[in-house]
């Protein structure tokens, strides 16, 4: 079965403050996807990044990065420099894909609990 | 603009009805998703469809029915067998089945009593 683990429910950091995201996954696949999504208080989702378990290479996107580490099940996400507008609930989620590579049928997502970040002046 | 609309944003009724939330997505997406989010828990999912025609059962099916007779729509109705259906419902659509990353709706607030 798979799981995704976000153990920081809450973390409030001030302006400019560099901010990391923590997120440990489960999964008996060799085979699968993580992504982040970011959802501030509207309420929709805001997919981030989607990377998949053969490329371990840390991805850089602005302020954002994002460190994967097959070795210990983590993938996080930092943000550097927060801004106000970086206040959001943000979801770290895993697609097993064996079952959709065998059978063809949509991979379905497994999502965290979320991690509220509150960013202030 | 491309994208997935739900309406209402709010939705209030009465315990024992049944309530159909709307989904529409002009992004010519073939899969789509239906979740459930609580407070203080990640979403989880309720139903998706691969194709028109075709849906299957997620991980909280009980109680909620869907179709998907056009490519663009896929309503959730939420019977009165869903034992708590207060939540926040979202919508999401990829463009295909697989591992694409999926776009997510406005969401729709139930609030039943």
């Amino acid at each position: 079965a798979q799981k995704v683990t976000q153990a920081q429910t809450e973390i409030s950091v001030v302006e400019k403050e560099d901010v990391t995201l923590d997120c440990v996954y489960e999964t008996r696949d060799t085979t699968y996807y993580l992504f982040w999504y970011k959802q501030p208080p509207s309420g929709e989702l805001v997919f981030l990044i989607r990377r998949n378990s053969f490329d371990e290479q840390n991805e850089i996107s602005g302020r954002y990065s994002w460190n994967f580490q097959k070795s210990t099940s983590s993938f996080n996400f930092t943000i550097t420099a927060s801004q106000v507008v970086d206040s959001a609930v943000y979801f770290c989620a895993l697609s097993d894909m064996t079952l959709v590579i065998l059978t063809g049928t949509a991979s379905k997502l497994t999502f965290g609990t979320g991690t509220r970040l509150q960013v202030t002046l | 603009d491309g994208g997935i609309t739900q309406s209402p944003k709010y939705l209030f009724r009465k315990e024992g009805q049944n309530v159909t939330l709307s989904c529409e997505q002009n992004l010519n997406h073939d899969a789509m998703y239906w979740y459930r989010q609580d407070p203080g828990q990640g979403l989880r999912l309720i139903y998706y469809s691969q194709i028109v025609n075709d849906f299957q059962k997620g991980d909280i099916a009980e109680g909620y029915s869907v179709s998907r007779e056009k490519k663009e729509s896929f309503p959730l109705t939420v019977t009165s067998a869903q034992k708590n259906p207060t939540a926040f419902y979202l919508c999401a659509s990829s463009i295909a089945p697989g591992a694409n990353e999926q776009y997510f709706g406005p969401g729709t607030r139930l609030t039943v009593t």
